[in-house]
């Protein structure tokens, strides 16, 4: 079974400071996909970034980066420089490659993220 | 192109009757995915589809839920005899390739179903 874990419920920054959001994943598989989505007030959630799991590399992408590590099963997401519309929760989800399975994702339980101008 | 639609957007159910909920998948999608999300919680798998086939119901809480994708397209999610605590935001998504290659799903609006 896989599990997803983000311990911080709320986080509260002011305009333009960076902020990092932790999750923590487990599964007893060997290939799997890791993802940050954002869900603003409206609902929708939208896709913001994926690892696999043979990828270690961290990245930036604008002003979103994470840092994947394997060895402490974390994939945390941050944040540069934090804009007003940034406010929204973030969920952490994990899919599994296994066989005959569906790629269903397995989600946190979400980071309520407010940046305050 | 157009997103993954939703409807209706809000639904308030008496208790004990019967809902259905729609979603309307991407052009192409092969796949395509129901979830529910709790207040405060995130999003849990219900069931899959790929194409037409049902390959995994294995989310649904109770016999009382049932899907459908008769033409591979259009998708309707069925709650039989609701109750409160089939209250919660049920989200469809669908994305690109079958389930043994990977794409990104992408998100509908969600249907906010409220049991009174």
């Amino acid at each position: 079974a896989q599990k997803v874990t983000q311990a911080q419920t709320e986080i509260s920054v002011v305009e333009k400071e960076d902020v990092t959001l932790d999750c923590v994943y487990e599964t007893r598989d060997t290939t799997y996909y890791l993802f940050w989505y954002k869900q603003p007030p409206s609902g929708e959630l939208v896709f913001l970034i994926r690892r696999n799991s043979f990828d270690e590399q961290n990245e930036i992408s604008g002003r979103y980066s994470w840092n994947f590590q394997k060895s402490t099963s974390s994939f945390n997401f941050t944040i540069t420089a934090s804009q007003v519309v940034d406010s929204a929760v973030y969920f952490c989800a994990l899919s599994v490659i296994s066989s005959g399975s569906a790629r269903q994702l397995t989600f946190g339980s979400g980071t309520q993220l407010t940046v305050l101008p | 192109g157009a997103g993954v639609s939703q409807s209706p957007r809000y639904k308030v159910a008496k208790r004990g009757q019967d809902v259905a909920l729609r979603c309307d998948p991407i052009s192409g999608h092969v796949s395509l995915f129901w979830y529910q999300q709790a207040l405060g919680q995130g999003p849990e798998f219900l069931t899959y589809f790929q194409n037409e086939a049902q390959l995994d119901k294995s989310g649904l809480p109770s016999d009382r839920f049932f899907a459908e994708r008769p033409e591979g397209s259009v998708s309707t999610l069925k709650i039989q005899r609701t109750q409160q605590e089939d209250s919660a935001v049920y989200l469809c998504a669908s994305s690109m390739g079958p389930h043994n290659s990977y794409n990104e799903q992408f998100f509908g609006p969600g249907t906010r179903l409220t049991v009174l």
